[in-house]
C-alpha cells in the first residue's frame, strides 16, 4: 500500500517570502500522479498543482512549483512571493494510474501554513 | 454547473441515531469517493464506487454503509452513530485520470 508523509505539521512564512513544504511517499509503482491540495478555512479542497511521475519536468502553476525527485520519492511544494491568501492547510496526495487513473487519493496528514504580514 | 454537492453541510446527532449523507454530481463521473477528515490525520478513504450499483471498502469502512443506486448519487449511511464518527466528511468524483472534484464537506458532530 502507498503512504504519504508530510513531516512538517506547521510552517510559517513572511509575506512576499518563499516557503517550501515537504512531502515524501512510498510506492512500488513506477507510474503515478502526485498532487498538492490547499484547504483554506472555508474547508474547500482546492487543487494547487499536479505532477505525473513519468514527466521529468517539474510542474509549475504561477507562484507554485514543485521539486519532484522520483528516485528519492520526494515531492516538495515551493510557494514564491507568499501572500496572505496562501494561509491554509496543504495536503500532499498520491494516486495510482491503475484503472486509467480512477483510483482513490492517498493523503498525507497535512501542513498548516501561516503567512505573517 | 454545480459540480459535487453534499447535503447537509452541518449536522449534530446523538449517539445511536442514524443518518444519511448525500453526495450528488452532475458531471457524469463514473467514480465517486467518500473521505473523512480528522485533525492531524489528513483525509482517509471510507468507501468508493466504480460505477452505478457497485461499491468497495476503503481504509476506514467500519460503521458506515454506502449505496450507489444512481450514477449521479453516492450515499453514505451511519446506522448507529458513535462519537468516534465525529468528523468532516468529503465526497469526490472523478473521470479517468482527471483530478478529483470535491464537495464542500459535511461537518458531523455526534454527542
Amino acid at each position: 500500500a502507498q503512504t504519504v508523509t508530510q513531516s512538517q505539521p506547521e510552517m510559517s512564512v513572511q509575506e512576499a517570502e518563499t516557503v517550501t513544504l515537504s512531502c515524501t511517499y512510498d510506492t512500488s509503482e513506477s507510474d503515478y500522479y502526485l498532487f498538492w491540495y490547499k484547504q483554506p478555512p472555508s474547508r474547500q479542497m482546492i487543487l494547487v498543482i499536479r505532477q505525473e511521475a513519468y514527466k521529468q519536468q517539474n510542474a509549475t502553476e504561477n507562484r507554485f512549483s514543485v521539486n519532484f525527485q522520483k528516485a528519492a520519492k520526494s515531492f516538495s511544494l515551493k510557494i514564491s512571493d507568499s501572500q496572505l491568501g496562501d494561509a491554509a492547510m496543504y495536503f500532499c496526495a498520491y494516486r495510482s494510474v491503475r484503472n486509467s487513473g480512477n483510483t482513490p487519493l492517498v493523503f498525507g496528514k497535512g501542513t498548516r501554513l501561516s503567512v505573517i504580514a | 454547473n454545480a459540480g459535487v454537492t453534499q447535503t447537509p453541510k452541518f449536522r449534530v446527532l446523538k449517539t445511536g441515531q442514524s443518518m444519511t449523507l448525500l453526495c450528488a454530481q452532475d458531471m457524469n463521473h463514473e467514480y465517486m469517493y467518500w473521505y473523512r477528515q480528522d485533525p492531524g490525520m489528513g483525509l482517509r478513504l471510507i468507501h468508493y464506487s466504480v460505477g452505478e450499483g457497485t461499491t468497495a471498502k476503503g481504509e476506514v469502512p467500519d460503521g458506515y454503509n454506502v449505496s450507489r443506486l444512481k450514477k449521479q448519487n453516492f450515499l453514505l449511511g451511519l446506522e448507529s452513530a458513535a462519537p468516534s464518527q465525529t468528523s468532516v466528511y468529503f465526497c469526490a468524483s472523478s473521470y479517468l485520470n482527471q483530478p478529483q472534484h470535491f464537495g464542500d464537506g459535511t461537518r458531523l458532530s455526534i454527542l
